[in-house]
């Protein structure tokens, strides 16, 4: 069966720093895996998705995602952290047989000015 | 574009109660998503449109829970009766043709549920 976790329940980045917010995942297939983002009170908006190519997926509000195949992961990464980017994240994967979305509990990330 | 456009935005019942929803996807849309989110979880499906027939529903407790979508445009979602357990945000989402994971979804504001 699908899984995907993500182990860090918050993230606190310092405005300016890099950041990282992890997932992985668990498939018998290919992996389709995606990224979503939700600010308050508003609905779930797609960052970027991996269905295959290149391993460095770029996304919105540069965003970027790394999938590593032998760690089966899909971190979320961005170079330069916002305020803004303050939000909760959800990773989310399907496989290539099986077209529903598994979705992560969500990673509430805090940028700190 | 106008997004995918959800009605009400909130709703407080009691238990036992009865409540609907409503969902009006991107124009041209053929597939629609209803999400059940509890809070601190991710969201889980209920139902899966194609047009007006039904793709999954797999998960959707079909004791309480029903949903249409008639004319493959708009949907309702309604629960009746209602209990504790079902206070959660019920999220619906749309995409072009559903015709693979590569379908991007786009999902409206949500519909945030009490039950008292």
């Amino acid at each position: 069966a699908q899984s995907v976790a993500q182990p860090e329940d918050q993230v606190n980045v310092a405005e300016g720093n890099p950041l990282t917010v992890k997932c992985t995942y668990s498939v018998s297939g290919n992996p389709y895996l995606f990224w979503y983002v939700q600010y308050p009170n508003r609905g779930l908006q797609f960052l970027l998705k991996y269905i295959t190519g290149d391993n460095l997926v770029k996304g919105s509000y540069g965003f970027e995602a790394e999938f590593n195949k032998s760690q089966t992961s899909f971190h979320l990464k961005k170079p330069s952290a916002l305020v803004s980017d303050s939000a909760l994240y959800f990773c989310a994967v399907s496989e290539d047989s099986n077209y529903q979305l598994i979705w992560g509990a969500g990673t509430k990330l805090i940028i700190k000015p | 574009e106008a997004g995918v456009a959800q009605s009400p935005r909130y709703k407080i019942i009691e238990k036992r109660q009865s409540v609907a929803f409503w969902c009006n996807p991107i124009s041209g849309h053929a597939t629609l998503y209803w999400y059940q989110q509890i809070l601190g979880q991710g969201p889980k499906l209920l139902i899966q449109f194609q047009n007006n027939g039904v793709v999954d529903d797999s998960q959707l407790p079909k004791d309480r829970f029903s949903a249409e979508r008639l004319k493959g445009v708009d949907s309702t979602l309604k629960i009746q009766p209602a209990k504790l357990e079902d206070s959660a945000v019920y999220l619906c989402a749309s995409s072009l043709d559903g015709s693979g994971i590569t379908d991007t979804q786009y999902f409206g504001p949500g519909t945030r549920l009490t039950v008292l």
